[in-house]
């Protein structure tokens, strides 16, 4: 199956700042990497998507980036706020009959410091 | 957009009872929808993926017989956790694909908080 692989595991930066978060993944035939921010029990809220057609995408202070060839991608946040502070994940889907299952990576906890 | 709601958000159970979870698609129909199971500060680990009308596909590693899953209609998934125990205590989240087919955003419910004592 598909594996998922989310660096790094914390991320502390200052407010004002840039965060960005990598994720690669195993099996070329994934197509769709949405990325998640989850706040403590609550669920996890897509943020930016992108699928394996495009490269790039931007939604204001977000933007990802995908390099098939290589199998990752990245999620880019600017001028971060405190109110960005969460965890957030990368997650990829495949193609198939089993539509919409989600493989996640492990993680990015972050901290804006204001 | 499409919603998926969850419930209970929070229930506490005696070691050794079960629990029922539900997961609905408020105004979709979702012919399969997928259990997660998130400890604490870990990631979501997909548990089961739920069809509607036969029977669930679980995940290595995830006993069938302890986590009963049925999706009798179009609309809902129940997740039953049978003979709870402490370590089953964790926060169990469903989601679905919204409606249009492939191309659809996925939707998560709410989440259920379970704590065995």
């Amino acid at each position: 199956g598909e594996n998922v692989e989310q660096h790094p595991s914390t991320l502390s930066v200052q407010e004002g700042d840039s965060a960005v978060i990598k994720c690669t993944y195993s099996d070329s035939a994934s197509n769709y990497f949405p990325w998640y921010k989850q706040e403590l029990g609550k669920r996890p809220q897509l943020i930016i998507d992108i699928r394996s057609n495009v490269g790039e995408k931007k939604d204001q202070r977000i933007a990802v980036t995908l390099n098939k060839t290589a199998k990752h991608f990245s999620l880019h946040i600017t001028e971060t706020q405190p109110e960005d502070s969460a965890v957030y994940f990368c997650a990829a889907s495949m193609k198939g009959s089993t539509l919409g299952r989600l493989y996640f990576g492990r993680g990015t906890q972050l901290t804006v410091w204001p | 957009g499409a919603v998926v709601s969850q419930h209970p958000s929070r229930v506490i159970c005696k070691s050794g009872t079960s629990v029922k979870i539900e997961c609905r698609s408020l105004d979709f129909q979702a012919t399969t929808m997928f259990w997660y199971r998130q400890f604490p500060k870990q990631s979501l680990m997909l548990m089961a993926t739920s069809n509607e009308g036969s029977k669930a596909t679980y995940e290595q590693g995830v006993e069938k017989d302890k986590f009963l899953i049925n999706h009798a209609s179009l609309t809902l998934s129940t997740l039953t956790v049978t003979s709870a125990h402490p370590e089953d205590s964790s926060f169990y989240i469903c989601s679905a694909r919204g409606p249009g087919g492939a191309g659809n955003t996925i939707y998560f419910g709410e989440g259920s908080w379970l704590t065995v004592v």
